[in-house]
Parts: structure tokens; C-alpha cells; sequence
């Protein structure tokens, strides 16, 4: 089965600083890389996601790259603020595979004001 | 439109007894999950479902058991629980593409002892 692998586990920045969070995973036919974001004591919520076809994807200070050769894909935040610490996982899954994802096990991200 | 949607939010057991988690989502969702999140670790995979009267194995289904009867609900049965279920557990669905993310549940928090 797939297995993915995150690193690093805890990631502690500055506020204003960059932040690069990144997975590797095993199964070439996963096509979809989805990011979660998890707060202390909350649900995990979408924050972005990169399929197959694309390389890059954007989203205003998110942005996660792929690379299918090597079977690795990064989420990079900018501009870091307080309110971005949290835990982060990213995801592999494959469209047919019932869409089950695999997680990583997650990066604790510290935003130091 | 409330998503999806978990009970209890917190229970504790006794060794040996029995429980049903539920679940429900109202966003017309094919594909549903239960994963459960140990400290500091990613979320496993202990059921999942395609449609109604589909469920198939996840990762760790041993103490386990669900049904799908309907396309809303998707309930997580327990039986003779162990310490080693102690976690929390979330619920999941998404739309059946195969390539896109997941909605969360709040999470059941699940103390055996």
C-alpha cells in the first residue's frame, strides 16, 4: 500500500519567515495531494490541495509544489504569522482507490511572534 | 448546512464495554471514512464506505465494525473495547471523485480504561 513519509516533524519560525513542509510518498498512481491544516483541539480542515497534471499550485501566502519523477511534494507558506501554527498533514490518494488517503504524520508548525 | 457531523464528542469507557460512534453528513456525499489519531501521530484508516451497503477495511480495522444503511449516516461500532482504542476518532466524507479533499467531523474523544 502507499506510505508517505513528512518532514521535518516540528518546524519552528519566526513571524514573517518562510516555512517549507515536505512529503515523499511510495505509490507512482497516487494523483491527488491534499493539505490539511489541524489547530489544538479542532478538525482537520482542507487548505490546499495539487493533483497530478500540475506542478504548482498558489494560494495567496500557501503553495504546494509536486514532483511526480521523484515522488515528492512540498506545501511552502510565506509571510508566516502567529496565526499560522498549527499542525500540518499532507496526503496521498488515489482516484481508484475508493479515494482513501494515506497521512503523513504530521509537522508542528510555531510561529514565534 | 451543517456538514459532518459526530457523536459524542467525548466519552469514557470501561474495558470490555461496547459503543457506537455515530456519524452523519448531509452534503450528499458518496465516500465516507472513520480514521482515528493517536498523540502525535498522522490519522489511520479503520473503515470506509463507497456508497450505502458498501464498507470495506481500512488500515486498522480489528475491534471494529460499521454500516453504511444510508448514504447520510455512517455509524462506528466498538466492541469490547481495550485501552489501545483509546483516541480520537474522526469521521470523513467527500464527494466520490476520487480526487478530491475531505470534509471532517469535530472528533470523538475516547478514553478506555
Amino acid at each position: 500500500g502507499e506510505n508517505v513519509e513528512q518532514h521535518p516533524s516540528t518546524l519552528s519560525v519566526q513571524e514573517g519567515d518562510s516555512a517549507v513542509i515536505k512529503c515523499t510518498y511510495s505509490d507512482s498512481a497516487s494523483n491527488y495531494f491534499p493539505w490539511y491544516k489541524q489547530e489544538l483541539g479542532k478538525r482537520p480542515q482542507l487548505i490546499i490541495d495539487i493533483r497530478s497534471n500540475v506542478g504548482e499550485k498558489k494560494d495567496q501566502r500557501i503553495a504546494v509544489t509536486l514532483n511526480k519523477t521523484a515522488k515528492h511534494f512540498s506545501l511552502h507558506i510565506t509571510e508566516t504569522q502567529p496565526e499560522d501554527s498549527a499542525v500540518y498533514f499532507c496526503a496521498a490518494s488515489t482516484r481508484t482507490n475508493a479515494g482513501k488517503s494515506t497521512f503523513g504524520d504530521g509537522t508542528t508548525l510555531t510561529v514565534k511572534p | 448546512n451543517a456538514g459532518v457531523t459526530q457523536t459524542p464528542k467525548f466519552r469514557i469507557l470501561k474495558i470490555g464495554q461496547s459503543m457506537t460512534l455515530q456519524c452523519t453528513q448531509d452534503m450528499n456525499h458518496n465516500y465516507m471514512y472513520w480514521y482515528r489519531q493517536d498523540p502525535g501521530m498522522g490519522l489511520k484508516l479503520i473503515y470506509y464506505s463507497v456508497g450505502a451497503g458498501i464498507t470495506d477495511k481500512g488500515e486498522v480495522p480489528n475491534g471494529y465494525n460499521v454500516s453504511r444503511s444510508t448514504t447520510e449516516d455512517f455509524p462506528l461500532r466498538l466492541e469490547l473495547a481495550a485501552p489501545s482504542q483509546t483516541s480520537v476518532y474522526f469521521c470523513a466524507s467527500s464527494s466520490g471523485q476520487g480526487i478530491d479533499g475531505y470534509t471532517f467531523g469535530s472528533g470523538t474523544r475516547l478514553t478506555v480504561v
